[in-house]
This record gives C-alpha cells, sequence and structure tokens, in this order.
C-alpha cells in the first residue's frame, strides 16, 4: 500500500514569506508526528497529533510555526514570515496509533526540504 | 546532555566486517527505536524494542533496560549498508510525545 507521502518535496522561498507543507499519512493511521532536521544537526521533534488533536504544541521552535489535521488524514504545517534558520528537512512520520507509554512503529515520509533565501 | 547518546559518530569498515554501533540513554523510556537514513534522505525504521532482542536477516537489536543501552549490529556487512543509523527513544513518565534522537552513526563500508 501507499506510504506517507509529502508535498513539496523542495521548496525554496524567500525570508519573510510563509510557505506550507502537506503530509499525507498511511491510511488507518491515527498517530501523525513532524520533525525537523536541521543542516549538521539531528533530528528534532516538533509536534504530534492523534486525531486531529495536538496535546501538546511546545515542540514547535516559535510562534512562527504552527499545524494542523482535518479529518484525521492530512495535516500541513505552516511556517509564517520565514527566516534563513527554518531551513531544513522537514520529515513526516505516521504511526497506527499512539498511547502515553506504549511506541508504535513510526513510517517516515520521504521529507520537504525547506530553503529560506 | 542530549538524553540520547550514540558512538561512534562515524565508522569505516571493510565489507565483511562485524558492526556494533551503540546507543545510551539517560531517563526512562517506553521503547527505543533504531532507524536508517540512505543518502538522499529518506528514513526507514528497523527495529524498535522495549526489551531483549530482535533480528532481521543480518541485522540484529539489542536492549538492556537496567543499563540504558542498545546495540545495533550488522553481521557480513555490505557495501549498501552503508548509511546513517540513527538510534531514537519514546521517553516514558511524561516526556515528549514524540521521538527524542541521537545524534546518528555514518557508516562507510568499503568494497
Amino acid at each position: 500500500g501507499a506510504g506517507v507521502s509529502q508535498s513539496p518535496s523542495n521548496k525554496v522561498t524567500e525570508k519573510g514569506k510563509d510557505v506550507e507543507l502537506r503530509c499525507d499519512p498511511i491510511s488507518g493511521h491515527t498517530a501523525l508526528y513532524w520533525y525537523r532536521q536541521s543542516l549538521g544537526q539531528g533530528l528534532e521533534f516538533l509536534i504530534y497529533f492523534q486525531g486531529n488533536s495536538a496535546p501538546d504544541k511546545s515542540g514547535l521552535p516559535s510562534d512562527r510555526f504552527s499545524a494542523e489535521r482535518t479529518g484525521g488524514s492530512v495535516s500541513t504545517l505552516t511556517i509564517q514570515r520565514t527566516q534563513q534558520e527554518d531551513s531544513a528537512v522537514y520529515l513526516c512520520a505516521s504511526s497506527i496509533r499512539r498511547t502515553r507509554n506504549t511506541s508504535y512503529e513510526q513510517y517516515f515520509g520521504p521529507g520537504t526540504r525547506l530553503t529560506v533565501t | 546532555k542530549n538524553e540520547v547518546e550514540q558512538s561512534p559518530q562515524n565508522l569505516t569498515a571493510q565489507e565483511g566486517e562485524f558492526i556494533t554501533i551503540n546507543c545510551s540513554y539517560s531517563v526512562g523510556i517506553s521503547a527505543l527505536h533504531w532507524l536508517q537514513q540512505h543518502p538522499g534522505g529518506g528514513i526507514v525504521s528497523l527495529f524498535m524494542l522495549s526489551s531483549g532482542k530482535k533480528k532481521h536477516g543480518r541485522l540484529i537489536a539489542t536492549i538492556n533496560i537496567q543499563e540504558k543501552h542498545s546495540s545495533l549490529h550488522i553481521t557480513a556487512s555490505h557495501p549498501r549498508d552503508s548509511a546513517v543509523y540513527i538510534c531514537a527513544a519514546l521517553l516514558s513518565g511524561g516526556g515528549a510525545d514524540g521521538l527524542t534522537f541521537g545524534k546518528g552513526t555514518h557508516l562507510i563500508i568499503q568494497p
């Protein structure tokens, strides 16, 4: 079956513009995660959705970042007034579910490479 | 200090060698994941484990909960195993909702 898909695969934008990144999880997966991988840095967790709800948004780097998920499926990560330090690969992952102390295998999308000039 | 530490950071070996990558963590976890990232960026989940040992082909992952340590082994290594291997943990007890990652081990297998 289809895996996690993300669009666009690459995005070049000018500093100060808004960008929207999209993630289509595996069908039936209720948990969805956004991560970021900056050049030379490791992966960092941004936000998690269980269904349409994001219990904790504290992992988002600044208030310029927001995310939503509708219909328990597609999610969008929006970055307003982009800055050069936002340049990174943004990865989405999904898992069948998520409970407080149980981990399920996460399936990663190919990522969106964002370059802010 | 990062809650998940990996070693070595870089590893170059000859084809056929037995490879070990180590991961240690400093807090309680629900599970530990081993991920593989090839050039070009795609990430594949190799293992998820919370106790004991798992094996898939030439790959073996072990975890010692008491010592807060996990290892990823590759037997009969091959150039196609060249990739970045990432250890990641789901922290328990109210930690972050997503995975906490090690910085990765860049493995190169030379023919």
